[in-house]
């Protein structure tokens, strides 16, 4: 079956650090993948998203990068900001025939140190 | 402006006791679902609605109950059959040809 498997957190970093959280997926077929955001006590936002191999998400100075040969959809972003400080979500789409469900992996805690 | 609300922001539930919470949207969307999370853990799919009069079992369906009769509004029962029912509860919709999903800010459910 569709699994997503993250990196765990907390992720603890000072302003202007640089920031990675791994994403590591299984799926048949080529789902479509996504990083979303929650902030403390709301819902979830969709940050980005990529849909094929080798496309680039990206968003809010935020990236990622479709990976197929390594499935994978890592989150990058150069300078954080401590208005980062959230969960961040990596999901994979189980596809139109499936009612596009998403599966989501297990949240990474951020916390951005001024 | 359009989006999705969940009612009541905090809710407790007693043991024995069915409780509903409520989402509606405004966004015109087909489908709608009910996710849980647990603390440290990902949101699982508890039911969800592509069509009024219609929806599916998630992943966890078992102790809630959904119904769908009208576009706009998906409400979720947490039955005394579940055993566990504390957790975050959020509402989400879509269209059903876009995988972008909107989501409500949730409801935290906890028990007496």
């Amino acid at each position: 079956g569709n699994s997503v498997t993250q990196m765990e957190g907390p992720v603890t970093l000072s302003e202007e650090a640089f920031l990675t959280i791994n994403c590591t997926y299984t799926a048949t077929g080529y789902p479509s993948l996504f990083w979303y955001v929650q902030y403390p006590g709301e819902g979830l936002q969709l940050l980005l998203k990529a849909t094929k191999a080798d496309d680039k998400g990206s968003n809010k100075g935020f990236e990622a990068t479709y990976r197929k040969e390594t499935t994978s959809f890592h989150l990058e972003k150069g300078s954080v900001q401590v208005s980062d400080s959230a969960v961040y979500f990596c999901a994979l789409s189980r596809g139109f025939n499936a009612g596009n469900m998403l599966t989501f992996g297990g949240g990474t805690r951020l916390m951005v140190k001024p | 402006d359009g989006g999705i609300t969940q009612s009541p922001k905090y809710l407790f539930r007693k043991e024995g006791q069915n409780v509903t919470l409520s989402c509606e949207q405004n966004l015109n969307h087909d489908a709608m679902y009910w996710y849980r999370q647990d603390p440290g853990q990902g949101l699982r799919l508890i039911y969800y609605s592509q069509i009024v009069n219609d929806f599916q079992k998630g992943d966890i369906a078992e102790g809630y109950s959904v119904s769908r009769e009208k576009k706009e509004s998906f409400p979720l029962t947490v039955t005394s059959a579940q055993k566990n029912p504390t957790a975050f509860y959020l509402c989400a919709s879509s269209t059903v040809t876009n995988e972008k999903l909107f989501f409500g800010s949730g409801t935290q459910l906890s028990v007496l």
